[in-house]
């Protein structure tokens, strides 16, 4: 089976700060990954899917790439609204989570 | 709008059974692969059953298989999970979502239900 590894477990980051989330998978996985956001006590939201296409009314500020075995997610500049946990997904797998707070 | 809500989530004992259901609209149901992914409290998430348009592909995490049961009826629009044999690990809220056309990823997701196993 295929293995999510996510990095930071946690973040601390400032209003305005760029910040970059990774997800490291336990074989190739070609461009298949997807990123979510999940704000307490409500449903994850899909940003990213496929790696790198933006899902339908997501800000620009939250990109995606990699290949292969490394992906990242990208937030360019940090709003109030970011500070959420992250969730890498390949098929039938999630990574562990980053959860971002403000510092 | 799509919209997908959960119901079922109760208090059961170890060993017990209960069933979840999802009712969907807003969409053209039967085109969809489904799933259930799961959260318990304070972890992340964990993808637990798929099922595809037909109902003939079912997939399950590992520790799920032989006591769940993922299903559907396009008649009505609602994809259900059979919880056979729980444990206590098995508390969690349970989302159901859908697999966007196109796409592997789950673009729409449910508000979920709590299912509590304890004595």
């Amino acid at each position: 089976d295929i293995q999510m590894t996510q990095s930071p477990s946690s973040l601390s980051a400032s209003v305005g700060e760029r910040v970059t989330i990774t997800c490291r998978a336990s074989q190739n996985i070609d461009n298949y990954v997807n990123w979510y956001q999940q704000k307490p006590g409500k449903a994850p939201k899909i940003l990213i899917y496929s790696t790198s296409s933006l899902q339908s009314g997501v800000p620009s500020r939250f990109s995606g790439s990699g290949s292969g075995t490394d992906f990242t997610l990208t937030i360019s500049s940090l709003q109030p609204e970011d500070f959420a946990s992250y969730y890498c997904q390949h098929r039938g797998t999630f990574g562990q989570g980053t959860k971002l707070e403000i510092k | 709008e799509v919209q997908l809500v959960e119901s079922g989530g109760t208090l059961v004992q170890p060993g017990g059974s209960l069933r979840l259901s999802c009712a969907a609209s807003g969409f053209t149901f039967s085109r969809y692969w489904l799933s259930w992914v799961r959260q318990a409290p304070g972890k992340g998430l964990e993808w637990v059953a798929q099922i595809n348009q037909d109902g003939g592909e079912k997939y399950y995490v590992d520790s799920v298989k032989g006591r769940f049961t993922v299903s559907r009826d396009d008649a009505k629009n609602s994809l259900y999970l059979q919880l056979d044999s729980l444990r206590v690990g098995d508390t969690a809220v349970y989302y159901c979502a859908r697999e966007g056309r196109g796409m592997t990823a789950l673009d729409y997701w449910g508000q979920g239900t709590l299912v509590t196993v304890s004595s």
